[in-house]
């Protein structure tokens, strides 16, 4: 157990439609990342906060935002969805902003989008 | 353009026998360089990671990797492979830029 939580596990939806998935970083981190694997892009660097503001952006579409809330959880909202989007979506956490640290992950939410 | 590759997809090896996965960057300096491992269903878990310094670099479980600045690589080694390293391992690089670069991957299958 990593001591990074994310909810839901799973989540099915449609086409079209919104959702929001939630990370918990460990206890002390400040850091949070999130990640997109799929079979056809593999593990994709999505975006990282630190402490409540944005710090680093990878390969984010604009109908996907992020955001780090003072007790440093974190939302991940994807709008518009499409069947592409259908992946594994992990969070991870480190204690600060170097790129040298070790991130944790989650378990990762599994979303099929219909 | 920044890029870390995994040149094997599938490895499948005899338990107890060696193991080397692959791993290639490319960067404009060497940058921080990380091997992960992820268990079905599960997610990454750190197995070790280089930034300078010595070449060999030992991790958690038995793993080591090799760092080769003239080969642009780092290789992750096992010397004697259990049926619990069936996996499939990550190697990551981060630049400067704050974006971390994952390989495709290479799936382990161990057979008993």
């Amino acid at each position: 157990d990593s001591g990074v939580t994310q909810t839901p596990k799973h989540l099915i939806t449609a086409t079209g439609q919104r959702v929001t998935l939630r990370c918990s970083p460990r206890s002390g981190d400040l850091s949070v990342y999130w990640y997109q694997q799929s079979l056809d892009q593999g593990l994709q660097f999505l975006i990282q906060y630190y402490n409540g503001e944005e710090r680093a952006k990878g390969n984010i579409l604009e109908r996907f935002s992020a955001q780090q809330f003072p007790d440093l959880h974190s939302e991940l909202n994807l709008s518009s969805l499409e069947l592409g989007d259908s992946a594994l979506y992990f969070c991870a956490s480190s204690p600060g902003t170097s790129g040298g640290a070790e991130q944790f992950f989650g378990p990762g939410t599994r979303l099929t989008v219909l | 353009a920044q890029s870390v590759t995994q040149p094997d997809i599938h490895i499948t090896v005899s338990e107890g026998a060696s193991l080397e996965l692959r791993c290639n960057y490319s960067y404009g300096a060497t940058p921080y360089l990380f091997w992960y491992v992820q268990s079905p269903g599960q997610g990454l878990q750190l197995l070790l990671k280089y930034f300078s310094g010595d070449t060999l670099v030992q991790g958690i479980k038995g793993f080591e990797a090799e760092f080769k600045r003239s080969q642009s690589s780092i290789n992750l080694r096992k010397p004697s492979v259990h049926w619990s390293d069936a996996a499939e391992y990550f190697c990551a690089g981060y630049s400067g830029t704050y974006k971390y670069l994952f390989g495709t991957g290479t799936r382990l299958k161990v057979l008993a």
